[in-house]
């Protein structure tokens, strides 16, 4: 997983406030996914990215859930008016193309608290 | 909705004793993949396979794919200290929706 950068590792924030998740991909990938993990639960999917482009966002949550990845700088994950439910350690992963058959590799994640 | 069931959920063995966990579903995936998690990271790929019947070994790890491509397997041959961990499997389905279904994982403790 070296390469993936995610920022903040660790976060903690209280009920209502807003938490941003940042990943910059590994270079020359061009394709980001965020993925959450809950205590005790496996990682689940929670959007896919391509520069500009939102590809999948089957996985996030309807409201106050949105990702991004701009043309320039990392791709944001923002949660607002956070709950307690939201504490999970949230993971980003890139690859060069589309995950099918094809190897992502995965940050070390950012550890959301919330209060 | 695509389920991957994997098992056991923990095991606890001496070091030197083999073992195989299970990564099983009634859906057809393009690729499946393993992956280690230890405290704390991420988890790191340990190997991708994307044919069905396919074997592929890793030091002392044999990961095989199903004829079906619906169900891997992981064998640990002499087992570590060191290959403690929580072992996930993912599968890939493609189809223009990349994002990987994992299993909730197999918790693995290898006893001095």
């Amino acid at each position: 997983n070296a390469g993936v950068m995610q920022n903040p590792r660790h976060l903690v924030r209280r009920r209502g406030q807003e938490a941003r998740l940042r990943c910059s991909p590994m270079k020359g990938h061009s394709h980001v996914y965020w993925y959450r993990q809950l205590p005790e639960e496996g990682l689940k999917f929670m959007v896919y990215l391509q520069k500009e482009n939102i590809i999948d966002e089957s996985g996030m949550p309807k409201e106050r859930f949105s990702a991004e990845f701009p043309k320039e700088g990392p791709s944001i994950l923002r949660i607002q008016q956070v709950v307690r439910g939201d504490s999970a350690a949230y993971f980003c992963a890139s690859s060069p193309k589309g995950s099918s058959g094809n190897t992502i590799y995965f940050g070390e994640g950012s550890w959301l608290t919330v209060v | 909705t695509q389920l991957l069931e994997q098992s056991p959920q923990f095991l606890s063995i001496q070091e030197g004793e083999n073992l195989t966990v299970y990564c099983n579903s009634s859906s057809v995936f393009s690729s499946l993949q393993w992956y280690r998690q230890e405290p704390g990271e991420g988890p790191v790929l340990l190997v991708t396979v994307v044919t069905g019947g396919e074997v592929k070994k890793l030091k002392r790890l044999t990961f095989q794919f199903g004829d079906a491509r619906k169900d891997s397997s992981l064998h640990i041959t002499a087992a570590q200290p060191g290959d403690t961990g929580l072992y996930l499997c993912a599968g890939g389905s493609g189809g223009g929706a990349d994002g990987l279904t994992f299993g909730k994982g197999t918790h693995l403790i290898i006893q001095p």
